[in-house]
Parts: C-alpha cells; structure tokens; sequence
C-alpha cells in the first residue's frame, strides 16, 4: 500500500488559483470516487474540504472544488485568502477495504 | 451536531500497549464506519483501520499484526490498541467517523518514551 503522490509544496499571491494534485493508480484513485480532500492548519485537527471527489461538505466555502483524471485527482483554490495558507492531504479508498493518504502539500500564500 | 471525544494514555513505555478510546455523541452511532488515523510530529497523516456498522474490522497491512480496534455499542465508543509500541509510533492519534465525512476527534499526543 503505497502512499499516494503530492506535490510537497505549491504557492500562490492572494486572488490567484491554485491546483494541488494527488497521484495513484487504478487501484486507489482511479479505479474508485472515494477521493477526499482535508485541510490541516498548525495545531489543528484535519477538516474535510471535499469528499467523493467533488463532494463540499456543508460550510465549506465554493472556492475549494475537487476533481479527478484517470489517476489524478485534483483540489483547486480559487481566489486566494490568506487564511488558505495550510497543509493539504488527499486520500483514497483502494478497495481493499482499505484508505492511503497522500504525503500532504504544503500551501504558501505569498 | 455528531462530536467526538478521545482519550487514553498520553505517555506510553517502549513494549507496551496503546489504548485510546472515541466517544461519540449528539448522533447516531450505528451504520457508520469508524476509523483511526495518526500523524507523526511534523509528518503526514497515515489511515491505521476502520471498523464497519457490523463491527469487523479493517487494518492498514503495515499495523495488522499489532493492532486491534473495537465498538462498544452500549457506551457509543470505540477503540483502538496498538500493541508492542515503539518510538516510531509516536504521533497524534485522532478518531473520526469515517474519511468520506467532516467528523474527526481533536486528536491525542502520544509519545512512547521509557
């Protein structure tokens, strides 16, 4: 059960969008759409920010959209806050009865 | 609003077994998956197991020799024992109903250290 593959950082000025991908294979990401997406700020618990590949929990701001291409998926911030600066983790069923995390992305805001 | 509460050990010798406890409240209990993740200081978060509505378990295959979680549908609990514990195995441990939902445990520091 391998990890699956994040960038470990991206970047990005206020306003701007950003897109944070998370690699696997046709066993995990591409092969099911049970792919999340958590938000984890310093000290903090993680919070989900999509599920299901493109599911937003309730509260979650529109700004935060999810997708997936073949073994890819995608979480992309529009508009840029200050307060988005955090880690980023995905994660995926792989049908095993089992999930595997990404190694989380570290988002600056310049 | 579903919350959860955690608690167990904060300080575990090297050898011994980890035993943590999730309270679940204000929801229901039952038809849930409920999982258990860790994070090393500094590191990523790591998916240790899950147990179904039916009560079977499912473990990360890097634990399954030493791991163990349950429900105790009478108290609305469940729990987690992570056996022959190393220093490796220190992270914060959080409970949380599910991956594909917004409810996690605010997490416990564990730290093995004789």
């Amino acid at each position: 059960q391998s990890a699956l593959t994040q960038p470990s950082s991206v970047s990005g000025s206020p306003g701007q969008s950003i897109t944070v991908s998370c690699t696997g294979t046709s066993s995990d990401v591409g092969g099911y759409n049970f792919v999340s997406w958590f938000q984890q700020h310093p000290g903090e618990a993680p919070k989900l920010i999509i599920s299901d590949v493109t599911k937003r929990p309730s509260g979650i701001s529109n700004r935060f959209s999810g997708s997936k291409s073949d073994n890819t998926a995608s979480l992309t911030i529009s508009g840029l806050q200050a307060e988005d600066e955090a880690d980023y983790f995905c994660c995926s069923y792989t049908g095993s009865n089992t999930w595997v995390f990404g190694g989380g992305t570290k988002l600056t805001v310049l | 609003q579903v919350q959860l509460q955690q608690w167990g050990a904060g300080l575990v010798r090297p050898s011994e077994t980890l035993s943590l406890t999730c309270a679940v409240s204000g929801g229901t209990f039952s038809g849930y998956f409920w999982t258990w993740i860790r994070q090393p200081p500094g590191k990523g978060l790591e998916w240790m197991g899950e147990v179904n509505p039916s009560g079977a378990s499912n473990y990360n295959p890097s634990l399954k020799s030493r791991v163990t979680m349950s429900l105790d549908t009478s108290k609305n609990h469940f729990s987690l024992k992570l056996s022959s514990m190393t220093a490796a195995d220190t992270a914060v441990y959080y409970c949380a109903r599910g991956l594909r939902g917004p409810t996690w445990g605010p997490g416990t520091l564990v730290v093995v250290s004789s």
